[in-house]
């Protein structure tokens, strides 16, 4: 099976403008969730996502927002960019929910200008 | 709220050696998994292990395997024969079983394997 797959792997923007990543799981998992990775603040969560739900929220600001669509492919979208939105956001996914071990895609190294 | 720690921010071990990376976590669960995750220089996260809080039995995977000492809150990883292509950040994780897919990871601990 393929992996997990995030584009775009590499993107730069200004602050105040928005930015849309997208994932794909592998084929037949229904969760994905999604982490924020930065020096200064490790591995964050940010959301999950199951079955088109927002299943759990870390503690982000709303500009942070997510979907999901009925093939299971997920965006995650930030408003009203901010330097310290420069990160590796990296996608998970899992069969199930709660239960199951998550597989990492490559990531997207976003860089905020 | 769960947290986990890595005491170790780095740690280097000769090629062939053994090494073993601490982990301690915090939590009021009884049901939960406790992982440990790769991420080499191309920033690819990959699991090496993963363990069920209520198996006593401690996980092997190959040249990996863990202590799990559940009552100490104790998850280090020990890395038999270790290999260049070992050398990478590994990072300790928590979930809690039956509450959605989210993990709380630790800090990391950047292990490189010297030839």
């Amino acid at each position: 099976k393929a992996g997990v797959t995030q584009t775009p792997r590499y993107l730069i923007k200004t602050r105040g403008q928005q930015v849309t990543l997208s994932c794909s799981p592998i084929s037949g998992h229904r969760s994905v969730s999604w982490y924020q990775q930065t020096p200064g603040q490790g591995l964050q969560f940010l959301f999950e996502y199951f079955s088109e739900t927002q299943r759990n929220k870390g503690n982000f600001p709303g500009r942070f927002s997510g979907r999901q669509f009925s093939n299971s492919r997920s965006e995650m979208n930030v408003s009203t960019l901010e330097l310290g939105d420069s990160a590796l956001y990296l996608c998970a996914s899992s069969p199930f929910q709660g239960t199951d071990t998550q597989y990492f895609g490559p990531g997207t190294r976003l860089t905020v200008l | 709220a769960q947290t986990v720690t890595q005491s170790q921010p780095e740690m280097s071990v000769q090629e062939a050696e053994t090494v073993t990376l601490s982990c301690t976590y915090d939590t009021s669960e009884s049901n939960y998994y406790l992982f440990w995750y790769k991420q080499p220089p191309s920033r690819q996260m990959i699991l090496v292990i993963r363990q069920e809080a209520y198996k006593q039995q401690n996980a092997t995977e190959n040249r990996f395997s863990v202590n799990f000492q559940k009552a100490a809150k104790s998850f280090s990883l020990k890395i038999s024969d270790s290999q260049l292509g070992d050398t990478a950040m590994y990072f300790c994780a928590f979930m809690k079983r039956n509450a959605g897919n989210m993990l709380t990871f630790g800090g990391g601990t950047r292990l490189m394997v010297k030839p």
